[in-house]
């Protein structure tokens, strides 16, 4: 059963600090990741994807992607009260077809002053 | 870009009511809309996927008998939540895929209460 892991947190860090979040995932032949973000009491919103091995960057974010260990992580630079969040992985699921992505329940991310 | 709209936000409805709740992708052509449920402090649940003009693919466990979805166009589906319990009280979230990135945009959400 394909299954998308993550540290559901919560995870702590000082305003300012570097905020590293992880992610596993089952499904060898995925090939597409996605960070979302999710405020309490909102829907998702997408802030990253990552189909090659490598980083990418994208202002303060940069999402990692480790295919033949099956990781993928999210770090964000100098966080921010405002990052204080659920951030979800979400892994492309290719045995269920039709362009679905399997969710992991998400890692919540306190950034203290 | 890639707003997806939801209506309504809110909504309170007596147990035994049909309520409706429309997706729409505003400025994309979305080829595939996918409805979720997440409960206080849950996970998303993945409820159905919808393609314009054919049925739309249930997933285990999600009645498709209660759950009554419509992808009229290629910028609108519809969730009808027939004969609401409050067991059916939860955030439902429409997402909208447009080609083959697999990027899905969420809308807001609709937050179901059933009295």
């Amino acid at each position: 059963q394909k299954e998308v892991e993550q540290n559901s947190g919560p995870l702590s860090v000082p305003e300012g600090a570097i905020a590293s979040l992880n992610c596993t995932y089952s499904d060898r032949g995925s090939q597409s990741f996605f960070w979302y973000r999710q405020y309490s009491g909102k829907s998702p919103e997408l802030i990253m994807s990552i189909y090659s091995n490598g980083d990418k960057e994208d202002g303060r974010f940069t999402a990692q992607l480790n295919k033949a260990s099956q990781y993928v992580s999210l770090l964000i630079r100098d966080s921010q009260p405002s990052d204080s969040a659920t951030y979800l992985c979400a892994v492309e699921d290719v045995t269920g077809g039709g362009n679905k992505l399997t969710f992991g329940t998400g890692t919540q991310l306190k950034v203290e002053l | 870009g890639a707003v997806v709209s939801q209506h309504p936000s809110r909504v309170i409805c007596k147990s035994g009511t049909s309520v409706k709740i429309e997706c729409r992708s505003l400025d994309f052509q979305a080829t595939t809309m996918f409805w979720y449920r997440q409960f206080p402090k849950k996970s998303l649940m993945l409820m159905a996927t919808s393609n314009e003009g054919s049925k739309a693919t249930y997933e285990q466990g999600v009645e498709k008998d209660k759950f009554l979805i419509n992808h009229a166009s290629l910028t609108l589906s519809t969730l009808t939540v027939t004969s609401a319990h409050p067991e059916d009280s939860s955030f439902y979230i429409c997402s909208a895929e447009g080609g083959d990135s697999y990027e899905q945009y969420f809308g807001p959400g609709t937050r179901l209460t059933v009295t």
